[in-house]
């Protein structure tokens, strides 16, 4: 089983859509959770990182479940521009600094 | 002004041969990384420094050596390339070596090398 799963996609949604991405961890260790956003053909930037009590920014919500080892994030009125690739990421508290990344989750927003 | 910079950006080499890239932060940053990133896109950590100090040592062949003369650089050499060495390698730095609950620890990519291996 991998260490971070994600649904591969891709996910293709009309401008204006509410899409959902979710991600499952198998280490029950794990510390620090963040979703991260990739263009095609750039390096990964962090989008926000996700907190146990859930938190929000903008049009971006993400969501922990330490119980079912689940991460979310909802992406509300989509725009052309958030189409990419978010990642799941990973850190388990006893490796320090490795951070595990999930496949990703293409997401491609049309007109 | 790139906050982390790493060169080659693209690199086409025929097997066998010897090849670096390099790496430069200007954050200030104490720990510098190396990830690949493979054809599935998979992003897996290959090392990291600490202060010049190796901390991660992922199962990577041998034939990938990294270099850190100081703690804004961070530089990686492989020996004898193969045809699977072909990928995206990242380089990244963050301000600390590790995270905790609540800690805002960011880890900041350079823009990858693309490494063709013929």
């Amino acid at each position: 089983r991998k260490e971070v799963e994600q649904d591969p996609g891709p996910f293709n949604v009309p401008e204006g859509a509410t899409v959902a991405f979710n991600c499952t961890y198998s280490n029950s260790a794990s510390q620090s959770f963040f979703w991260y956003r990739q263009d095609c053909r750039k390096e990964p930037k962090l989008l926000m990182s996700v907190y146990s009590s859930g938190n929000e920014d903008g049009r971006f919500t993400a969501q922990l479940n330490r119980a079912s080892q689940y991460i979310s994030l909802l992406i509300r009125d989509s725009k052309l521009s958030d189409s990419a690739t978010y990642l799941c990421v990973v850190n388990l508290y006893n490796q320090g600094g490795k951070l595990i990344f999930g496949q990703g989750t293409e997401l491609s927003v049309k007109p | 002004d790139t906050a982390v910079s790493q060169t080659p950006k693209y690199l086409v080499t025929q097997m066998g041969n010897d090849k670096s890239i390099k790496c430069e932060q200007n954050l200030g940053h104490d720990t510098m990384y190396w990830y690949k990133q493979d054809s599935k896109k998979f992003l897996k950590i290959m090392f990291s420094y600490n202060n010049k100090e190796l901390i991660i040592n992922e199962t990577v062949p041998n034939r990938f050596s990294p270099k850190s003369p100081d703690k804004a650089h961070l530089n990686l050499h492989i020996n004898s390339l193969e045809l699977g060495d072909s990928a995206v390698y990242f380089c990244a730095s963050s301000q600390e070596s590790s995270w905790g609950v609540g800690n805002r620890n960011t880890i900041y990519f350079g823009e990858g090398s693309w490494l063709t291996v013929v």
